[in-house]
């Protein structure tokens, strides 16, 4: 079964500093993959994806990630955070073993980024 | 346009207590899902549906079940609620997972006493 990683369940940064949350997935073989963002008491808000092509992908608010097919890694990164970025990220995969009509998402167990002002 | 939209928000239920949580999506998709999430576990599934009239089970569906009776709706029912059911439940929808990302509702915050 597929699996996500989130090594690092905390991350404080300072405002305008750069952040990088990382993101490691198990499978070999090709995946789609996403970053989701949750704010404090919504629901969950996708910020981008990887389908295939670039292994650079750009999203909402300034986000990008870079998919790392030896590393099987997709980290998120932003180079100057804000304190509205404050919020809850998770990362998830698609089961590359599953065919259309059977696919669902595995999540990651999220990484709570704070902005120090 | 509403999206996804989860009723109730809030609610506090007995131990043995049932309930449904209602999941309506206006965007004419195929595919629904409800996932719970608990802290420092992240969504797991519980149960998913790829069209009207069908069902799954996802990885964690002991105690729960569900029904899309219509394309726009999926319900998640709690027939005898246990502590251990206290989580905040997400429903998404899709039309094609693998392409578009999932679609998510607000949430429901379910406390069982």
């Amino acid at each position: 079964a597929q699996s996500v990683t989130q090594l690092d369940s905390q991350v404080p940064v300072f405002e305008e500093a750069p952040v990088e949350l990382r993101c490691n997935y198990s499978s070999s073989v090709s995946v789609y993959l996403f970053w989701y963002v949750q704010y404090p008491n919504q629901g969950l808000q996708l910020l981008l994806k990887y389908l295939s092509g670039s292994t650079l992908v750009k999203g909402i608010n300034g986000f990008e990630a870079e998919f790392n097919k030896s590393q099987t890694s997709f980290h998120l990164r932003k180079p100057s955070v804000h304190i509205s970025d404050t919020a809850e990220y998770f990362c998830a995969v698609s089961d590359p073993d599953s065919n259309f009509g059977n696919e669902k998402l595995t999540f990651g167990t999220g990484t709570r980024l704070t902005i120090i002002p | 346009n509403a999206g996804v939209t989860q009723t109730p928000k809030f609610r506090v239920l007995k131990t043995g207590q049932s309930m449904t949580l209602l999941c309506a999506q206006d965007m004419n998709h195929e595919y629904m899902y409800w996932y719970r999430q608990d802290p420092g576990m992240g969504l797991r599934l519980i149960h998913y549906s790829v069209g009207e009239g069908t069902t799954a089970k996802g990885e964690v569906p002991d105690g729960y079940n569900v029904s899309r009776l219509k394309k726009q709706n999926f319900l998640l029912g709690l027939e005898s609620a246990a502590p251990s059911q206290t989580s905040v439940y997400f429903c998404a929808s899709s039309y094609r997972l693998r392409v578009w990302g999932a679609f998510f509702g607000q949430g429901t915050r379910l406390t069982v006493v």
